[in-house]
């Protein structure tokens, strides 16, 4: 059964702080892997998607890597700023045959001034 | 485009009472998903569909029903509301599978069953 953990639960850094955020998968053969951002009381807002075939994506200050043969995924955010608090979920597609996403449980970002 | 959204926005039920949750996309998009999400649990499948017309059952699909009749709209059913049943359920919509997969999220419908 595929299981996504997130490590650590919460965060606190200051501001302007490099940070990785991690997340571990059980099973290797992953098809794709998204990392999500959500706002208390909001919804989930994507913000990277990773394929198997890739190594990684950028999107701003973010980079999130994939190594299928170790069962991890990254997520750097690169000087971070207040306005990045919030917590980070990411999800994993199993390979084939599945429409199911498994999510992890999340990582409580807080970046103080 | 509005994106995907979901009404009503919180509702309180009493054990046995029936409602629909809904949700509306915008993008002409054929996958779509209902979630429920819970302290500790993390984020949960409950039904999807791939296009109107089809649906699927998810990880916890007892005492939800859906139906699909149109591309736009994928209602979600409770038929007889239990307090288990109280959780914060979210519609996510997708264009479709692999580099298309994307997942748009609604804000989300707050349901508490007393």
């Amino acid at each position: 059964k595929q299981e996504v953990t997130q490590i650590p639960a919460a965060l606190s850094v200051p501001e302007g702080e490099n940070l990785v955020l991690n997340c571990s998968f059980t099973d290797s053969a992953i098809y794709n892997l998204q990392w999500f951002r959500q706002d208390p009381g909001k919804g989930l807002t994507s913000l990277l998607l990773i394929q198997s075939s890739q190594r990684e994506q950028t999107s701003g200050r973010l980079n999130a890597s994939l190594d299928k043969s170790s069962g991890r995924s990254t997520l750097y955010i690169a000087a971070s700023q207040p306005g990045d608090s919030a917590t980070y979920l990411c999800a994993g597609r199993l390979q084939s045959g599945s429409e199911k996403l498994v999510f992890g449980k999340g990582t409580k970002l807080t970046v103080n001034p | 485009n509005a994106g995907v959204t979901q009404t009503p926005k919180f509702q309180v039920l009493k054990t046995g009472q029936s409602m629909t949750l809904q949700c509306a996309q915008d993008m002409n998009h054929e996958y779509m998903s209902w979630y429920r999400q819970d302290p500790g649990m993390g984020l949960r499948l409950i039904h999807y569909s791939v296009g109107a017309g089809i649906t699927d059952q998810g990880e916890v699909p007892n005492g939800y029903n859906v139906s699909r009749s149109t591309t736009e709209d994928f209602p979600l059913r409770l038929l007889s509301a239990a307090p288990s049943q109280t959780s914060v359920y979210f519609c996510a919509s997708s264009y479709g599978g692999g580099k298309w997969e994307t997942q748009y999220f609604g804000p989300g419908t707050r349901l508490l069953v007393l």
